[in-house]
C-alpha cells in the first residue's frame, strides 16, 4: 500500500522558516518524481513545486519561487520542503504527493493526509 | 498560466441523477504528437484528501465507479456521475499538467439535493 506522511508544520511568524518532510513507503520511491501542493484554508487546490525522481529538476510555483527549496532523499525515502521568509499567505494545509504513470507532465495519483502551515504573528 | 475553470461552482443533485461538470482550460491541453488530453480529475471529499479519479482526460483509476465518466479533448473537458450517490458528495477538482505551472480548477463542489 502506497503511503505518504507528511510532518513538520506549525504555527511560525512571518517572515519566519519551516521544513516539511514527508516519508514514502509502499513503492520505489527512487522511481517516481513527487510533488507538494497546498490548500489554503476553505479554498481549492494550488502547485507549488516538483522534484524528478533523481532529484535533479525541480520547478517551482512563482508564488514561493526563491523562499522555498525542495529535496529529496531516495536512501531515506523522504521528500522535503524548506520555506524561508515565509508569509500570510503560505498559510495552507501541505500535501505531499507523488506522480503517476505520466511521469514529470502527468496526474497525481497518491496523496498524504496534509499537514497544517499556520503563518502569523 | 494555463487558467482552468469549472463550472458550476456548485451543484445540487437528486440521488440517481446524472451530474455533470465542466471544465474548460485557457489554452489546448492536447499534445497532439502523443494524441493525449493533459487533464486530471480529482474527489475531495470533506476533510479528506485529494483522490484521482481520471487522468489523461478519461482513463479511469483503479477503483473508481463505473458510475463516473470523463471526457473532452483540447481545452473543453467533463465530468460525469450518472446516478448520483451520497458518498459521491464533495469537492471535484479538474487540472492540467500540460504545462508548468500545473493548474487546477476552482473546485465543483457536490451536494444532494
Amino acid at each position: 500500500e502506497v503511503k505518504l506522511v507528511e510532518s513538520g508544520g506549525g504555527l511560525v511568524q512571518p517572515g519566519g522558516s519551516l521544513r516539511l518532510s514527508c516519508v514514502a513507503s509502499g513503492f520505489t520511491f527512487s522511481t517516481f518524481d513527487m510533488t507538494w501542493v497546498r490548500q489554503a484554508p476553505g479554498k481549492g487546490l494550488e502547485w507549488v513545486s516538483s522534484i524528478s525522481s533523481s532529484g535533479v529538476s525541480t520547478s517551482f510555483a512563482d508564488s514561493v519561487k526563491g523562499r522555498v527549496t525542495i529535496s529529496r532523499d531516495n536512501s531515506r525515502m523522504s521528500l522535503d520542503l524548506q520555506m524561508d521568509s515565509l508569509r500570510v499567505e503560505d498559510t495552507a494545509v501541505y500535501f505531499c504527493a507523488r506522480y503517476g504513470s505520466g511521469g514529470w507532465y502527468g496526474a497525481f495519483d497518491h496523496w498524504g493526509q496534509g499537514i497544517l502551515v499556520i503563518v502569523s504573528s | 498560466d494555463i487558467v482552468m475553470t469549472q463550472s458550476p461552482d456548485s451543484l445540487a443533485v437528486s440521488l440517481g441523477e446524472r451530474a455533470t461538470i465542466n471544465c474548460t482550460s485557457s489554452e489546448s491541453v492536447l499534445y497532439t504528437s502523443k494524441n493525449k488530453n493533459y487533464l486530471a480529475w480529482y474527489q475531495q471529499k470533506s476533510g479528506q484528501t485529494p483522490k484521482l479519479l481520471f487522468s489523461w482526460a478519461s482513463t479511469r483509476e483503479s477503483g473508481v465507479p463505473d458510475r463516473f465518466s470523463a471526457s473532452g479533448s483540447g481545452t473543453d473537458f467533463t465530468l460525469t456521475i450518472n446516478g448520483l450517490q451520497a458518498e459521491d458528495v464533495a469537492v471535484y477538482y479538474c487540472q492540467q499538467y500540460y504545462a508548468i505551472p500545473f493548474t487546477f480548477g476552482g473546485g465543483t463542489k457536490m451536494e444532494i439535493k
